[in-house]
């Protein structure tokens, strides 16, 4: 079967640094994505990683371990607008063909 | 381009109608995928499209399910004989298959209340 790990919810306070972590267990693999969604709203992209290691853009951060089936989301200086569900996905399906098989999610409480 | 559009917004429907939705991708992805989420879940995956051509189906997508792209363009994802089970928030993305990190872009969805 395909499954993907995530924690249900994540507090932390603004200006903090959260960490998100996923493990995966699919039948195919061409990277890991991160996805960010807010109440009502549409999921959107945050980081993509094929390889191992750290990929940062801006306050985001993602790493992957391929060998250990492990990715996690860092989120540095924490701000309130960063409350929202995050979304790990394995791109999967034969010939990259960009269908995503996605976590539970992780809700995110930044607090004042 | 103003991104993925998903029409209608809402969608309100008695038990054993049929319902159709549409989605108009970013002109120039050649990927269209359709997308179900219920509440406190991820997106689950229904079906992907390269051009006009339907190349995966989900195993879960009953054949009350069945989704077009025409002419390569937009999308229809239409559920016959519909049932309470099928409330949901039905979710389109699509992506170019020259994209190296295959982003994909999400439309606001089609949140579907079967009554």
């Amino acid at each position: 079967g395909q499954s993907l790990e995530q924690p249900s919810e994540v507090t932390a306070v603004e200006g903090a640094i959260v960490q998100i972590n996923c493990t995966y267990q699919t039948s195919g693999f061409y990277g890991l994505s991160w996805y960010q969604q807010h109440d009502g709203g549409a999921p959107t992209f945050l980081s993509y990683n094929a390889l191992d290691g750290l990929e940062e853009t801006g306050r985001f951060s993602s790493f992957l371990s391929r060998s250990d089936s492990y990715g996690y989301l860092l989120l540095q200086e924490l701000q309130m607008k960063d409350s929202a569900s995050y979304f790990c996905a394995v791109n999967d399906g034969a010939g990259n063909t960009g269908k995503l098989i996605f976590g539970q999610g992780t809700t995110l409480q930044v607090k004042p | 381009d103003t991104g993925v559009s998903q029409n209608p917004r809402h969608k309100i429907t008695k038990r054993g109608q049929n319902v159709t939705f549409r989605c108009d991708p970013i002109s120039e992805h050649n990927r269209l995928y359709w997308y179900r989420q219920t509440l406190g879940q991820g997106p689950e995956f229904l079906t992907y499209f390269q051009n006009e051509a339907q190349l995966e189906k989900s195993r879960l997508l009953s054949d009350r399910f069945s989704a077009e792209r025409p002419k390569g363009s937009f999308s229809t994802l239409e559920i016959q004989r519909t049932e309470q089970g099928d409330s949901a928030m039905y979710l389109c993305a699509s992506s170019s298959s020259g994209q190296p990190n295959t982003e994909a872009f999400f439309g606001q969805g089609t949140r579907l209340t079967v009554v």
